[in-house]
């Protein structure tokens, strides 16, 4: 089955210690992302990525890494997080091609760092 | 940033009626799509439509984007009690497309009365 899958689904963490949150791809889709959804704000971007190397920030990058060693794989790192950092996360992926750029999502991340 | 823009923000139907939601983008744009979203998971996609395009159907879903005004609807006849979600317009300007290049709305939060 097609999927993207999202590790923890729910995490609470205090200020301060690091995190990751997995990301993993079976389509062998070239573009992932990192979403974040707060609120009243709608979904975010944070990173997304074209290819194995190559990362670029999106909207909202401040406080966040990424890394794409792997083709499947796209996680995102939080060095120290802060509770402003507190939100809905998702991760998409899908392909390159102009006419088929249609979003698979995750089932989100929702973290709380108190 | 955000270029989709849903209208309207809430909006609560009988079963059996039929909803409609649209979509105003502000750039040029290669297609637009529209996902789902059921409380807390992950978008869904429903349907894309390219900028060459004036209407498609899926099933009960017709959308129809007029890039003259920049703007999009999505219709669902004969509205069920599942369609209860919340709604967003994205829009892939991007060269490549794909994750990167897709920018959402705030979305429409659809409730359907049985």
């Amino acid at each position: 089955e097609a999927q993207v899958t999202q590790n923890p689904r729910y995490l609470i963490t205090v200020t301060g210690k690091k995190l990751t949150v997995t990301c993993s791809q079976n389509m062998n889709h070239e573009y992932m992302s990192w979403y974040r959804q707060d609120p009243g704000l709608g979904l975010r971007q944070i990173y997304y990525s074209m290819n194995v190397e190559v990362t670029d920030k999106g909207d909202v990058p401040e406080g966040y890494k990424v890394s794409r060693k792997e083709k499947r794989n796209f996680p995102l790192i939080l060095e120290s997080p802060s509770p402003n950092q507190t939100s809905l996360y998702f991760c998409a992926s899908s392909w390159k091609e102009v006419d088929r750029t249609e979003a698979f999502f995750g089932q989100g991340t929702r973290l709380t760092v108190v | 940033s955000q270029q989709g823009e849903e209208d309207p923000q809430a909006l609560s139907i009988q079963e059996g009626e039929n909803a409609t939601m649209n979509c105003s983008y502000k750039t040029s744009i290669n297609n637009l799509q529209w996902y789902r979203q059921n409380s807390g998971r992950g978008l869904v996609h429903l349907i894309l439509i390219r900028s060459n395009e004036r209407e498609k159907h899926s099933g009960r879903l017709r959308v129809t984007l007029d890039t003259s005004k920049k703007s999009s609807s999505l219709l669902i006849t004969a509205s069920r009690a599942a369609d209860t979600a919340s709604y967003f317009c994205a829009t892939d300007a991007g060269s490549g497309g794909g994750a990167d290049g897709l920018t959402f709305g705030k979305g429409t939060h659809l409730i359907i009365q049985p």
